[in-house]
């Protein structure tokens, strides 16, 4: 079946203006997870989704990021006012949901590039 | 969430078996060990995880000794179709699910 989709796969913006990245998990899977990967970096998270609430924010660095999901499917997360320091490539995973937590589906990841 | 630590790289040839083990001290009673591999421009790929003792599936088999304060992620055979980065993760089973993902260790196998 079709695995965790994301779009774009790559972005280039420059600073200052808004951004928003895209995922779609795989059909049935109920909780959803953004992390992003800076170059030569290990993941960092930054939101969860149990369907369309978001229990844990803990990991989004500022108030210029935020993210919704609808219809417990898709995901955008929404970047305003990038600064170069958001660069990075931003992965979303889906997974059937907790108590299932550690296996999770990772999309390719969206490369973000702020110039 | 209990933090882990791994070695940061190792190198292989094909066809050995490799072993990596990664120290979870501060385990708690509900966690469980997880292990992700991630090839270079690709998401983590989840590739096994267990509780106690020993876990096996056709990629690989994890050790698990019973003080639960390390694991032993075993690769057979490896082919250089198997050089990535494996990342070692200590998951709650009483939390969102998040994962920490730490700086993970790069295999590099060589012909």
């Amino acid at each position: 079946g079709a695995g965790v989709s994301q779009s774009p796969s790559n972005k280039v913006t420059e600073k200052g203006k808004d951004v928003e990245l895209r995922c779609d998990p795989i059909s049935g899977h109920t909780a959803l997870y953004w992390y992003r990967q800076s170059l030569g970096q290990g993941l960092e998270f930054l939101i969860y989704f149990q369907g369309n609430s978001a229990p844990d924010k803990s990991g989004l660095p500022s108030d210029r990021f935020s993210a919704e999901r609808t219809g417990g499917s898709v995901s955008t997360l929404t970047i305003q006012r990038t600064q170069q320091e958001d660069s990075a490539v931003y992965l979303c995973a889906s997974s059937l949901g907790y108590p299932y937590g550690g296996e999770q589906y990772f999309g390719p990841g969206t490369r973000l590039t702020v110039t | 969430l209990a933090k882990t630590t791994q070695p940061i790289s190792m190198d292989s040839y094909e066809g050995q078996e490799v072993n990596i083990t990664c120290s979870h001290n501060n385990i708690a009673t509900n966690d469980y060990i997880t292990w992700y591999q991630q090839f270079p421009s690709q998401g983590p790929r989840f590739i096994i995880q267990g509780y106690k003792t020993k876990v096996t599936n056709e990629v690989a088999s994890l050790f698990i000794p019973a003080d639960r304060k390390s694991s032993t992620l075993s690769l057979p055979r490896v082919s250089l179709s198997d050089t990535a980065v494996y990342y070692c993760l200590v998951v709650s089973g009483s939390n969102t699910g998040k994962l920490i993902f730490g700086q993970g260790t790069t295999l590099q196998v060589k012909p």
